[in-house]
């Protein structure tokens, strides 16, 4: 089992650039779910989902999309990627829907110059 | 939404001492409440969590209270070892449990 795995580890974006990091898990997880993590502000949720084909917003969604077509893969793009979005990504799945244990991809370290 | 506040935001303690961090929540919905370890560079780990029907949990070293009434949660780190240094986050369950609100951390650091 390689649990849950992320792509890439490091990013540097200009402004205005696309990108799409990757997430996929090998535990057969309904629950997957994206977090940034910034100096001083803990980690904050971006999207989720509960199952293929279903997502829903964190607490700040805004910049980010997110789609879920199989149980095993949940990429999070950034459209059009600012400095704000400078941060640390996590992606997490869970067998029960967020009330159990989160296990977290390695992380995937994103600069917007 | 749901808030979560978590201090002290740094905790420095000698080998072999207790250590507490406490966590207060704004949800009286919010019904799991999970603690998370990073190391430095690593991703979190789950090291205990509890649920709002049971008042405390322990495991070995580590235990976990849960004040519903006052909504407030706290970890207690007993006989603290260098290993134990590391960011501590709390966070609490809401929306069904599909949104997990974290606390900002709290800096732990065991000094020999």
């Amino acid at each position: 089992n390689a649990g849950v795995t992320q792509t890439p580890k490091f990013q540097v974006l200009k402004t205005g650039q696309s990108m799409t990091l990757q997430c996929a898990q090998d535990m057969n997880h309904e629950y997957m779910s994206w977090y940034r993590q910034d100096p001083g502000m803990g980690l904050r949720l971006i999207h989720y989902s509960v199952g293929a084909g279903i997502t829903d917003q964190g607490e700040v969604p805004n910049g980010y999309n997110v789609s879920r077509s199989t149980t095993e893969d949940f990429p999070l793009r950034l459209l059009s990627a600012a400095p704000s979005q400078t941060s640390v990504y996590f992606c997490a799945s869970s067998f029960l829907q967020g009330i159990g244990e989160l296990f977290f991809g390695e992380g995937s370290r994103l600069t917007v110059l | 939404g749901e808030n979560v506040e978590q201090h002290p935001s740094t905790l420095s303690v000698q080998e072999g001492d207790s250590a507490v961090i406490k966590c207060t929540y704004s949800d009286s919905a919010s019904n799991y409440f999970p603690w998370y370890k990073q190391e430095l560079g690593k991703r979190p780990q789950l090291i205990i969590d509890i649920r709002s029907n049971v008042g405390e949990k322990k495991d070995q070293r580590i235990a976990v209270t849960l004040n519903k009434t006052a909504k407030h949660f706290s970890l207690h780190i007993t006989e603290t070892q260098p290993e134990d240094s590391a960011v501590y986050f709390c966070a609490a369950a809401t929306g069904g449990g599909n949104k997990l609100t974290f606390g900002t951390g709290t800096q732990l650091k065991v000094e020999l």
